[in-house]
């Protein structure tokens, strides 16, 4: 099982230009999220799927969408990239959602926006 | 919503001692509380869990802590090693039934020194 596997691992972007994010999970899990990991405030919700099919906003979704492909797949995308969006972004999955399964993160993609 | 404060945000410790990390949450419907440990360049990765059914949970040199009513919770290791050596989030579950949200804390940098 390779758990929850994201691509790139890093990227460098101009301001405006455009990139999906993408993520996979081999876990059978019904839940997934993306998360944005900035210094000193921890992880933020951008945007999670409860179940296959729907999306809901989270915390910082602002800037971003994203596409619940299939059970396995959810990505991130960043239709005009901003200098804020300079960030370590996180995809994770659970059996569950209801905040109380627990989480399983990817290894994150580090992204640069100049 | 649910917000999290954690303390402290860098904690040094030589091998061999304990060390405490506490955080606080303000939604008294939150249920679910777990830890995440994540390594340099790497996701975060569940250590231990508790559910506010349960005052303490112990895992081999980790234990966790819940006080419901003063609305905190800690994370204990002893018999600290150099492995330990991480970031530590703690993190608390939306209480709303239905959401799927985890609040994070901002993390605690542990160093041991050995």
């Amino acid at each position: 099982n390779a758990g929850v596997t994201q691509t790139p691992k890093f990227q460098v972007l101009k301001t405006g230009q455009s990139m999906t994010l993408q993520c996979a999970q081999d876990m059978n899990h019904n839940s997934m999220y993306w998360y944005r990991q900035d210094p000193g405030m921890g992880l933020r919700l951008i945007y999670y799927s409860a179940s296959e099919g729907t999306t809901d906003k989270g915390e910082v979704p602002n800037g971003y969408n994203v596409s619940r492909l299939n059970k396995r797949e959810f990505s991130l995308r960043l239709e005009s990239a901003a200098p804020s969006q300079t960030s370590v972004y996180f995809c994770a999955s659970s059996v569950q959602g209801g905040g109380n399964s627990p989480l399983h993160f990817g290894n994150g993609t580090r992204l640069t926006v100049t | 919503g649910e917000n999290v404060e954690q303390h402290p945000s860098t904690l040094s410790v030589q091998e061999g001692d304990s060390a405490v990390i506490k955080c606080t949450y303000s939604d008294s419907a939150s249920n679910y509380f777990p830890w995440y440990k994540q390594e340099l360049g790497k996701g975060p990765q569940l250590i231990i869990d508790i559910r506010s059914n349960v005052g303490e949970k112990k895992d081999q040199r980790i234990a966790v802590t819940l006080n419901k009513t003063a609305k905190h919770f800690s994370l204990h290791i002893t018999e600290t090693q150099p492995e330990d050596s991480a970031v530590y989030f703690c993190a608390a579950s939306e209480g709303t039934s239905g959401t799927y949200k985890y609040i994070f804390g901002t993390g605690t940098r542990l160093k041991v020194l050995a």
